[in-house]
């Protein structure tokens, strides 16, 4: 069946450090990919998606890869401010070989924490 | 993208009652919605999909008769938690559908669950 794994946290950074949380995924279609965000006490909000192989998927200043080869879609961002810190979720969402299909995969979430 | 909101936003009963979350789609028709459970520092785990004006699906191992679902209209998704005990005490989240082909889910800010 399909999977997430995400690097376990909490991940700890200085405010303009870079940031990577990694990603890797199984799934036995197409899958595209997400990265989701949830702030303290609110619910999770899409952070960024790419569809397909090869695909770059970015936003506020977050990016990530689709890798079809490594099946990898790790996170990463330039500099982090301390509003940055959440709970980051990879997830997948497996369209099979029909192209149907919409039941969302998630990994475990990694809490980041970034201080002054 | 989609809005969606849930309430109450929390709840605390008594072990032994019964509590419905609703969900609904500001503004969007949303023929499909997701229910979520998610555990302190844990991922969410798909619980059921919603379908409107049919019988909910169920995920491996959640209880259906504990579990009450109800798509009663485009706009509105219940779950109904039946004679809760403080097992269930969870976050519940509902997301819906929106552009098949990106297969994206919109979530709800989550429901906070507290049995006593």
């Amino acid at each position: 069946g399909d999977s997430v794994t995400q690097m376990e946290g909490p991940v700890t950074l200085s405010e303009e450090a870079f940031l990577t949380i990694n990603c890797t995924y199984t799934a036995t279609g197409y899958p595209s990919l997400f990265w989701y965000v949830q702030y303290p006490g609110e619910g999770l909000q899409l952070l960024l998606k790419a569809t397909k192989a090869d695909d770059k998927g970015s936003n506020k200043g977050f990016e990530a890869t689709y890798r079809k080869e490594t099946t990898s879609f790790h996170l990463e961002k330039g500099s982090v401010q301390v509003s940055d810190s959440a709970v980051y979720f990879c997830a997948l969402s497996d369209r099979g070989l029909t192209g149907g299909g919409n039941k969302l995969t998630f990994g475990t979430g990694t809490q980041l924490k970034v201080e002054l | 993208g989609a809005v969606v909101s849930q309430h109450p936003s929390w709840v605390i009963c008594k072990s032994g009652t019964s509590v419905k979350i609703e969900c609904r789609s500001l503004d969007f028709q949303a023929t499909t919605m997701f229910w979520y459970r998610q555990f302190p520092k844990q991922s969410l785990m798909l619980m059921a999909t919603s379908n409107e004006g049919s019988k909910a699906t169920y995920e491996q191992g959640v209880e259906k008769d504990k579990f009450l679902i109800n798509h009663a209209s485009l706009t509105l998704s219940t779950l109904t938690v039946t004679s809760a005990h403080p097992e269930d005490s969870s976050f519940y989240i509902c997301s819906n559908r929106e552009g098949a082909s990106y297969n994206e889910q919109f979530f709800g800010p989550g429901t906070r669950l507290t049995v006593l």
